[in-house]
């Protein structure tokens, strides 16, 4: 069975400084994808950067970017100089099977991040 | 503006009624699920569909019902609501053929509880 660990609850940072949120997971399959959600206090879930588990390079969206280690089986976030909107809470889910095709997912417990002024 | 439309926001429920919640996509997604969000539980899956006609069960199905008839809608039925049913549910939406690189389209939830 597939498992996504989120191992801190909760985090601080202060403002304009980087923070990494840990993930790491467990799966028997070769193919697979991780992404990493945030959920404001309003609610909503928001798509923040997915890694392919056959993709070479780290993803990088804008401050965000997914250090995957794959012989680890991690896939930290890397939030870059941080903003007083970056505090949210920060799920991590991985898909389990390539891209297409059915697609089950499963989300880690996540991690709220609070940034300090 | 496209995506996933949930309805209602908020339910508050009697032990033992039944209800349905709304879930509609606009994007022409293949897939569509439904979780529950739970305090220190993360989200969990309840039911998926890959097409109309098409559902699943998930991590934790009990005491819930879907069908899909169509493309777009994906409604979410409690049939005799409890307690431990009290939660945040949340529709997600995405293609199967195209690129699967952008994660799924959350609805906006809806916040149930069951007194």
């Amino acid at each position: 069975a597939q498992k996504i660990t989120q191992t801190q609850p909760g985090m601080f940072v202060q403002e304009k400084e980087a923070v990494t949120l840990d993930c790491t997971y467990d799966t028997s399959d070769q193919s697979y994808g991780l992404f990493w959600y945030k959920q404001p206090s309003s609610g909503e879930m928001i798509f923040l950067i997915y890694q392919g588990s056959y993709d070479e390079q780290n993803a990088t969206e804008g401050r965000y970017s997914l250090n995957f280690q794959k012989a680890r089986k991690s896939a930290n976030l890397v939030i870059s100089a941080s903003q007083l909107g970056d505090s949210a809470m920060y799920f991590c889910a991985m898909r389990r099977g390539p891209s297409g095709g059915y697609q089950k997912v499963t989300f880690g417990t996540g991690t709220k991040l609070q940034v300090i002024p | 503006n496209a995506g996933v439309t949930q309805t209602p926001k908020f339910q508050v429920l009697k032990t033992g009624q039944s209800m349905t919640l709304q879930c509609a996509q606009d994007m022409n997604h293949e897939y569509m699920s439904w979780y529950r969000q739970d305090p220190g539980m993360g989200l969990r899956l309840i039911h998926y569909s890959v097409g109309a006609g098409i559902t699943d069960q998930g991590e934790v199905p009990n005491g819930y019902n879907v069908s899909r008839s169509t493309t777009e809608d994906f409604p979410l039925r409690l049939l005799s609501a409890a307690p431990s049913q009290t939660s945040v549910y949340f529709c997600a939406s995405n293609s199967l053929t195209g690129s699967s690189n952008y994660g799924y389209t959350f609805g906006s939830g809806t916040r149930l509880t069951v007194v």
